[in-house]
């Protein structure tokens, strides 16, 4: 079945500090990838998608590149701030239309000042 | 303003007591699901809807039902509630999967404790 793995938080960086929070996912044909961001206290919101191989999804200075080659969807942000202090969700959605979205289980992410 | 609204969003409550979390959105979204969020375990999904009258089992189904009698709401339904569901649960919802790619939205939030 489809399956997202994202790495184990938390993760600690002081601001301006440069963010990678790697995913590989597992998915029969060619799923769309997703971040979405949690902020203290908030539902899930989207933060950026990509729905084909070579993709690159931006928002906020995130960024992450859908890389068919190596399963992956990395999320990257050259200097982060206080602000950017949540919990990421990597996931994946089956164009099949059948298979709900599937998620990682998540990365805490603490930027101090 | 487009959003997915639950209520309560903070409950505390018993064993055995039955208990309905509110969920409805405003987007005219066929697509409605519930998940719970437990530390270690991330996101799992209890149910879906994939439109009116069409429900099935997520991930973790068991101990809670569902029902889906109008497209903007879909109630969670727990008819003897255990201290291993004290949880965070999420309803969201999204246009029909499939057509093309689909983000879902998630509503804020409901905090259930059950002693």
């Amino acid at each position: 079945g489809n399956s997202v793995t994202q790495m184990e938080g938390p993760v600690t960086l002081s601001e301006e500090a440069f963010l990678t929070i790697n995913c590989t996912y597992t998915a029969t044909g060619y799923p769309s990838l997703f971040w979405y961001v949690q902020y203290p206290g908030e539902g899930l919101q989207l933060l950026l998608k990509a729905t084909k191989a070579d993709d690159k999804g931006s928002n906020k200075g995130f960024e992450a590149t859908y890389r068919k080659e190596t399963t992956s969807f990395h999320l990257e942000k050259g200097s982060v701030q206080v602000s950017d202090s949540a919990v990421y969700f990597c996931a994946l959605s089956d164009r099949s239309g059948n298979t709900p979205l599937v998620f990682g289980k998540g990365t805490r992410l603490s930027v101090i000042a | 303003e487009a959003q997915v609204t639950q209520n309560p969003r903070y409950l505390i409550t018993v064993t055995g007591k039955k208990l309905t979390v509110t969920c409805s959105q405003n987007m005219n979204h066929e697509y409605m699901s519930w998940y719970r969020q437990d530390p270690g375990l991330g996101l799992r999904q209890i149910y879906y809807s994939m439109n009116v009258e069409v429900t099935d089992k997520g991930d973790v189904p068991e101990g809670y039902k569902v029902s889906r009698k109008e497209k903007r709401n879909f109630p969670l339904i727990l008819e003897s509630p255990s201290p291993n569901q004290t949880s965070l649960y999420f309803c969201a919802s999204s246009p029909i999967p499939g057509q093309g790619s689909y983000e879902q939205y998630f509503g804020p939030g409901t905090r259930l404790t059950v002693t």
